[in-house]
């Protein structure tokens, strides 16, 4: 079966600081890979994904995420978050090329950046 | 264009009593999707549609746990009797049909249970 896990519950930046998420899958097939995130009162949405091709995916706010396909790891990453970055983020997966596949998340971590 | 409709925002119920959600897709997209999510947790699949048919529902605790999807559009779920372990966020979403946006959903604002 499918699972997801991230490392990281809870994590805690001042602004300007650097952050890596990390996301782990298993799963013995192709996939895809997502980063999902959650601001405050607002719903889950899409931050980037990965389906294929370059493992070094840009997404939306300069968030960037890296598919190491050895590891069966997808961690995102941003170089220097800002207070408005604070939300909930989710790594979620499913298997590639399978149209109308649910997604299979993770249990969240939580971002809290300080001004 | 509208994004995934669902209602009520906030329900508090008393344990054994009934509640219901509604949601309403993006429109064309054929899949819709129930997902709990309980505090601390990721979304859980609970049911899967493609159209109105029932692709997923090997989550959904079948003793108390209904959903459907009659004309393959808007979409219901129920639950009764109520559990104290419901308490959580019914999150409903929406995708196209398209094999190059798997996996890529939509979702509503999620409905906020509380059961007392």
């Amino acid at each position: 079966a499918q699972s997801v896990s991230q490392h990281n519950h809870h994590v805690i930046l001042s602004e300007a600081a650097s952050l890596e998420l990390g996301c782990n899958y298993s799963y013995g097939g192709t996939v895809n890979l997502f980063w999902y995130v959650q601001y405050p009162g607002q719903h889950l949405q899409l931050l980037l994904k990965y389906f294929s091709g370059d493992p070094l995916v840009k997404g939306i706010k300069g968030f960037e995420a890296e598919f190491i396909k050895s590891k069966f790891s997808f961690n995102l990453r941003k170089p220097s978050v800002q207070w408005s970055d604070t939300a909930e983020y989710f790594c979620a997966v499913t298997p590639a090329n399978q149209a109308g596949t649910a997604l299979i998340f993770g249990k969240g971590t939580t971002l809290s950046v300080s001004s | 264009e509208a994004g995934v409709a669902q209602s009520p925002r906030y329900k508090i119920i008393e344990k054994r009593q009934s509640v219901a959600f509604w949601c309403n897709p993006i429109s064309g997209h054929a899949t819709l999707y129930w997902y709990q999510q309980i505090l601390g947790q990721g979304p859980k699949l609970l049911i899967q549609f493609q159209n109105n048919g029932v692709v997923d529902d090997s989550q959904l605790p079948k003793d108390r746990f209904s959903a459907e999807r009659l004309k393959g559009v808007d979409s219901t779920l129920k639950i009764q009797p109520a559990k104290l372990e419901d308490s959580a966020v019914y999150l409903c979403a929406s995708s196209p049909f398209m094999p190059s946006l798997a996996g890529e959903l939509f979702f509503g604002e999620g409905s906020r249970l509380t059961v007392l």
